[in-house]
């Protein structure tokens, strides 16, 4: 069974630290990774993707991925209140179209 | 370019009666997947369509079916609807099976089966 998996939360942080979210997956096989944050009663929002080991940065945003460890993870600077939510991690498999997710981590930032 | 759409947003249904739920892709885009997201399960795969046929599926009973038109359009069906398919349906559109393909979410149908 490929599985994804996330701790569920919820991740507390106040305004303006750093809310590192994290991720594992079990498929040596998966080759894309992505974020998608959802907001309470709305759709995911994919806001990073990540295919190669490293970091990649896109403004308060940085993903890094090890594969030889089989973590993912999302770090948000100066995080806002307005990103809580909960936030998918998702993994596609070599020669796979379709995206296994995990159960998410839920992120409050107090003002 | 506009997002992905689907309709209808909201659905009340009684147990045993069947559902339609529409889905249109990003222009372009000719890859549509289907998942169904309950607090229990998160979001679990349904099935995925390019360029008209169903090229994977997941693990669901076979109440649950679907199809896409050559305008890359998607429909779902679920029949003889059940108290355990009340989920939120989403719908994911990408312009390519290959690669990386991003997929991008719908706004979702909510379904209430009582």
């Amino acid at each position: 069974q490929k599985e994804v998996e996330q701790n569920s939360g919820p991740l507390s942080v106040p305004e303006g630290a750093i809310a590192s979210l994290n991720c594992t997956y079990s498929d040596r096989g998966s080759q894309s990774f992505f974020w998608y944050r959802q907001y309470s009663g709305k759709s995911p929002e994919l806001i990073m993707s990540i295919y190669s080991n490293g970091d990649k940065e896109d403004g308060r945003f940085t993903a890094q991925l090890n594969k030889a460890s089989q973590y993912v993870s999302l770090l948000i600077r100066d995080s806002q209140p307005s990103d809580s939510a909960t936030y998918l991690c998702a993994v596609k498999r070599i020669g796979y179209s379709t995206l296994t997710f995990g159960k998410g981590t839920m992120l409050l930032v107090s003002p | 370019k506009a997002g992905v759409t689907q309709t209808p947003r909201y659905l009340i249904k009684t147990r045993g009666q069947q559902v339609t739920l529409s889905c249109s892709p990003i222009s372009g885009h000719r890859s549509v997947s289907w998942y169904q997201q309950t607090p229990g399960q998160g979001l679990q795969f349904l099935f995925e369509y390019f360029s008209e046929t169903q090229r994977n599926k997941g693990n669901f009973p076979g109440r649950f079916s679907g199809r896409q038109f050559s305008n890359s359009r998607s429909e779902m069906n679920v029949s003889t609807l059940e108290l355990g398919d009340s989920a939120l349906y989403l719908c994911a559109s990408s312009n390519t099976l290959a690669g990386h393909n991003e997929q991008f979410f719908g706004p979702g149908t909510r379904l209430t089966v009582l």
